[in-house]
């Protein structure tokens, strides 16, 4: 089986450019996850969905950041417009949320520079 | 508010010494905890999980951890290192019981450096 698919890998831009990501989970996976790492913050959860509802944005930095589940399939996070502040490595995750606690699953990542 | 501490910043060990991460939460409800390992370049994967049961927990590649409750601690032990085990290491925790999914909150990671 896959497992999370994310979209592109590497992405440079300039500032002020919008920035979209995108992400598969895995199959039957119920919650997605969006996490930005960087050096000096280390891991932080952005959003997170539960069939496709946003459950907890409280992680999002501020409005320039939004994301969006169209459907079980498909999520994407936007930035819009970006920042050099921006850069980090932008993962995806999913997991099998029966109850809670279950593992998530991530996928390999989309590493941003904002010039 | 939730937290999780992990004190060792960077663990630097030679092949085949012996190997303690400390995690510690601050929760003091039901808990599920989680070690992740990123080795550099990829992706997180779970090295293991604890959910319920014996307090130990066997992990992939040799890892272990044990659940203390009463010091709200999840230490990641191997009784022998590896160069490859070279990698940052992450511990999670996420508030159990109830049907409702609850935020995971990561620890900062630890680098854990293995000279040859």
């Amino acid at each position: 089986d896959a497992g999370v698919i994310q979209s592109p890998r590497h992405e440079v831009t300039e500032m002020g450019q919008e920035v979209t990501l995108r992400c598969k989970p895995i199959s039957g996976h119920d919650y997605l996850f969006w996490y930005r790492q960087t050096m000096m913050r280390g891991l932080e959860l952005l959003i997170y969905f539960n069939n496709n509802v946003p459950i907890d944005d409280s992680g999002m930095p501020e409005d320039r950041f939004s994301a969006k589940m169209p459907n079980a399939s498909f999520s994407t996070l936007k930035i819009q417009p970006s920042e050099p502040r921006d850069s980090a490595v932008y993962f995806c995750a999913s997991s099998l949320g029966t109850g809670s606690g279950q593992p998530q699953h991530f996928g390999d990542g989309t590493r941003l520079s904002i010039l | 508010a939730q937290s999780v501490s992990q004190h060792n910043h960077h663990v630097i060990l030679s092949e085949a010494a012996s190997l303690e991460l400390g995690c510690n939460y601050s929760y003091g409800g039901t808990v599920n905890l989680f070690w992740y390992v990123q080795y550099p370049g990829q992706h997180l994967q779970l090295l293991l999980k604890y959910f319920s049961g014996d307090p130990l927990v066997k992990g992939i590649k040799g890892f272990e951890a044990e659940f203390i409750k009463s010091k709200f601690s999840f230490n990641l032990r191997k009784p022998s290192v590896q160069w490859s085990d070279t990698a940052e290491y992450f511990c999670a925790v996420i508030r159990g019981g109830g049907s409702s999914a609850s935020k995971i909150i990561f620890g900062s990671g630890t680098r854990l450096s293995i000279r040859p």
